[in-house]
Parts: C-alpha cells; sequence; structure tokens
C-alpha cells in the first residue's frame, strides 16, 4: 500500500536546523510531487511548499523563503524539508504529503519538531 | 488569520446531516478545485473529498462536496460518533502561488 513514513520527533535550540525526512514506497516516487505542511499545537494546517521528485523543482509559501529547503534522494525513494534559523515559533508537527487527485494523499504520521532553549 | 474561511464549529446529532462551508476570493476558490480533509484527534489529515465534488476509493458516500463561485461546502450525512474531528478545505492560490488551507472547523456529534 502507499505509505510516507517521516523521521522520528526532534529538539532543537533557537537558530539550529532540523531536516525532516519522508521516506517514501508502494508506488513510483518520482510520479507524484511532495508537499510539506505544518501544525502548530491547536492550530490549523499551514501549507510550506512543494517538491517535483523528479526533477527536484520546489515551490515555497512566501513566509518560508530562504529559510526551508526541500530535496530528495530518489535512490531510496526519500524527500527532505529542511528549516534553518529555528524559532520558537517553529514548534509544531510537520506533514509531508503526496501531491496527487487535486489533492493531498496520502500523509505521513507527522513529525514533532520542538523548539526550545 | 487563515486565507479561506471556514466556521470554528459545528454541532448536530447521530444521524443527522451537518454542512460545512469554506469560503475565499477569485484567486483561490473561485479559480481552482477544492479538496476536504478530516482530522481525528491525535492523528494526520486524510483526503475526503478532491476535485471539489469527488470521494477518493474508500471515503462513504455519506461525505459530500459541492462548489459555488467561492465558497465550497462539505456535507456529511447519517453522522457518526466515529465523524468527530477537525475537517480543513483546502485549495491552490493563484495570487500567492501557494496553497491555502480554511482555519478548519471542529466537528462535535452530540
Amino acid at each position: 500500500q502507499v505509505q510516507l513514513v517521516q523521521s522520528g520527533a526532534e529538539v532543537k535550540k533557537p537558530g539550529a536546523s532540523v531536516k525532516v525526512s519522508c521516506k517514501a514506497s508502494g508506488y513510483t516516487f518520482t510520479s507524484y510531487d511532495f508537499n510539506w505542511v505544518r501544525q502548530a499545537t491547536g492550530q490549523g494546517l499551514e501549507w510550506m511548499g512543494w517538491m517535483n521528485p523528479n526533477n527536484g523543482n520546489t515551490g515555497y509559501a512566501q513566509k518560508f523563503q530562504g529559510r526551508v529547503t526541500m530535496t530528495r534522494n530518489t535512490s531510496i525513494s526519500t524527500a527532505y524539508m529542511e528549516v534553518s534559523s529555528l524559532r520558537s515559533e517553529d514548534t509544531a508537527v510537520y506533514y509531508c504529503a503526496r501531491g496527487r487527485l487535486g489533492g493531498l494523499d496520502p500523509w505521513g504520521q507527522g513529525t514533532l519538531v520542538t523548539v526550545s532553549s | 488569520q487563515s486565507v479561506l474561511t471556514q466556521s470554528p464549529s459545528v454541532s448536530a446529532a447521530p444521524g443527522q446531516k451537518v454542512t460545512i462551508s469554506c469560503s475565499g476570493s477569485s484567486s483561490n476558490i473561485g479559480n481552482n478545485y477544492v479538496s476536504w480533509y478530516q482530522q481525528l484527534p491525535g492523528t494526520a489529515p486524510k483526503l475526503l473529498i478532491y476535485d471539489n465534488n469527488k470521494r477518493p476509493s474508500g471515503i462513504p458516500d455519506r461525505f459530500s462536496g459541492s462548489k459555488s463561485g467561492t465558497s465550497a461546502t462539505l456535507g456529511i450525512t447519517g453522522l457518526q460518533t466515529g465523524d468527530e474531528a477537525d475537517y480543513y478545505c483546502g485549495t491552490w492560490d493563484g495570487s500567492l502561488s501557494a496553497g491555502v488551507f480554511g482555519g478548519g472547523t471542529k466537528l462535535t456529534v452530540l
């Protein structure tokens, strides 16, 4: 079955960087875009950007431009999302999701990133 | 402040019907397909509706979607306690060149 499995929870200090991975299985990795979405505790969904795993093209929400980088390793069917210059407001669950059917399906299980001194 | 506007909460009794609305503008809902997501407590969101009104395989026909102008609606009939969740609408915004979501609607099945 199609599945996205994300890396485990992270605790980072302000100013540090974090890189979250998303391993895909059950389909051809390069056939569908990846999107990244985050959700702070008790808050709604916030779209961060997308990546075409076939050619590496990316598009980021203006809010994250210059601070977020999305990459992939096609040999291991894994997408990555790195956030730099972390601040406390970046504490959230980060999700990867496959772009398909005019929506996002499926989603990874989420990765909690906690930014704390 | 989300680009798409949803009511914060809605409630109904088991077996009843409920609708959840999502309001946007010409740069998003008005010119793009809408999708809907269900997020059960403590879990990742799940795609319920895509392309305004289509259901992925495995989604029961109790869930339906529609769009008119710059607004979209999710309908749920035959409410069950297991439907208690947060529901989000989403689409693309051409002016922002970004995906956008509503703020979410919490459904309570009384």
